[in-house]
């Protein structure tokens, strides 16, 4: 079975400083991995994707993750926060494409001046 | 990116009557269609899949008598929560998969049950 565990319910930071939002997988498969963010009272955009290519993938909005298998990880990083980037980020495994996707609790980015 | 429209954004009903959300995708064709909800303060649960022209498939220990899923067309499925109570307030949101490239989701439908 699949589990995402995020480990922040909530991360702040000051603009311009990097960000962190950690996130372990549980997967019996070769897991594809996402984030998502969604900005309130809107829908979810897909930030970046993992699915068993390079171990560093790019996103959108200078945002990157990296997959360590060794440590069931795919922690999302940018290096420099924007305040346009407060929001709630969903770590999300599946099993392959786009079938059946299992989201994290969520991690809430407030991002202060 | 492509898009996905759902409507209404939010509704307010009275308890025991039905509540009809649309999702649809403006720009492609969707063979399937996934409905999620998201109670406050929690992640998104997957309820149920929406394959066109086919019953959907729901996940345990979701009542398919009581959301009620159509998908007539390749470009839209209709979630109905029937006889709605309080308990069934929450965040319903949808998405649609483009060729297993890529799922796209709709803007939400925030349902309070009075």
């Amino acid at each position: 079975a699949q589990s995402v565990t995020q480990l922040d319910s909530h991360v702040s930071v000051s603009e311009g400083t990097p960000v962190l939002l950690r996130c372990n997988y549980s997967s019996s498969y070769s897991p594809s991995l996402f984030w998502y963010v969604q900005h309130p009272n809107k829908g979810l955009q897909l930030l970046l994707k993992y699915t068993s290519a390079a171990t560093l993938v790019k996103g959108i909005n200078g945002f990157e993750a990296e997959f360590k298998k060794s440590e069931t990880s795919f922690h999302l990083t940018k290096p420099s926060a924007h305040m346009s980037d407060a929001a709630e980020y969903f770590c999300v495994v599946s099993r392959g494409g786009y079938n059946k996707l299992i989201f994290g609790a969520g991690t809430r980015l407030a991002v202060h001046p | 990116g492509a898009v996905v429209s759902q409507h209404p954004s939010r509704v307010i009903c009275k308890s025991g009557t039905s509540v009809k959300i649309e999702c649809r995708s403006l720009d492609f064709q969707a063979t399937t269609m996934f409905w999620y909800r998201q109670f406050p303060k929690q992640s998104l649960m997957l309820m149920a899949t929406s394959n066109e022209g086919s019953k959907a498939t729901y996940e345990q220990g979701v009542e398919k008598d009581k959301f009620l899923i159509n998908h007539a067309s390749l470009t839209l499925s209709t979630l109905t929560v029937a006889s709605a109570h309080p308990e069934d307030s929450s965040f319903y949101i949808c998405s649609a998969e483009l060729g297993q490239v890529e799922a796209f989701f709709g803007q939400g439908t925030r349902l309070t049950v009075v």
